[in-house]
């Protein structure tokens, strides 16, 4: 099974930078994901992208992030202006079919804003 | 709304010991289950499912029983080793996109 790919594997930032997240899973996955983890606790779901557009978002998805496919490969997620709250291990995960034994993760990139 | 509630860790073990890791969910329907783990510099990996009540998942020497009666699904394995070292996660959806996760347990096997 192909692995997706997740870059960088750790970022530091400083606080109020922008920063993107780059996950490349492949361009026939038509289901994508982020979902992130705050040291210590539960995995959280951020967005799905289904056909190129949002299609689910959480409440932590606000106005300050945004997913794109810009190259029809890369899924990529961007923070415009960081906090220290979003400190967090963030996954990307896409879908080959509609059913949860379905996903694949990437290895996660660990954001630290300081 | 849905969530996961698991064992906290660490939880450090002998080879060859025997290894749970408890897991209980609140779900509005039925959900299928899951156990993720995560190996070192790895992404997350399904390791074992179940998708309705009284089903047994079962992978590498793993186990869990979907259990409606307690709305859990615990995690076993008979005898560990060394590479069972790993973060494993236990979560559920309801509609087979949307994950919702517990914290993760953080298992470290001692030769």
């Amino acid at each position: 099974e192909p692995e997706v790919t997740q870059t960088p594997s750790h970022q530091v930032t400083q606080m109020g930078q922008e920063v993107i997240l780059r996950c490349v899973p492949i361009s026939n996955h038509l289901y994508f994901y982020w979902y992130r983890q705050i040291l210590g606790q539960k995995v959280e779901f951020l967005v799905s992208f289904y056909n190129n557009e949002i299609s689910e978002k959480s409440e932590i998805f606000d106005d300050q992030f945004s997913v794109e496919r810009p190259d029809g490969s890369n899924f990529t997620l961007k923070i415009r202006s960081t906090k220290l709250e979003d400190s967090a291990m963030y996954f990307c995960a896409r879908q080959i079919n509609r059913g949860a034994d379905g996903y694949t993760f990437g290895s996660g990139t660990r954001l630290t804003v300081v | 709304g849905n969530s996961v509630t698991q064992m906290e860790g660490p939880v450090t073990l002998s080879e060859e010991a025997f290894l749970t890791i408890n897991c209980t969910y609140t779900a509005t329907g039925y959900p299928s289950l899951f156990w993720y783990v995560q190996y070192p510099g790895e992404g997350l990996q399904l390791l074992l499912k179940a998708t309705k009540a009284d089903d047994k998942g079962s992978n590498k020497g793993f186990e869990a029983t979907y259990r409606k009666e307690t709305t859990s699904f615990h995690l076993e394995k008979g005898s560990v080793q060394v590479s069972d070292s790993a973060v494993y996660f236990c979560a559920l959806t309801l509609n087979d996109y949307k994950l919702s996760f517990g914290a993760g347990t953080t298992v470290t096997v001692r030769a």
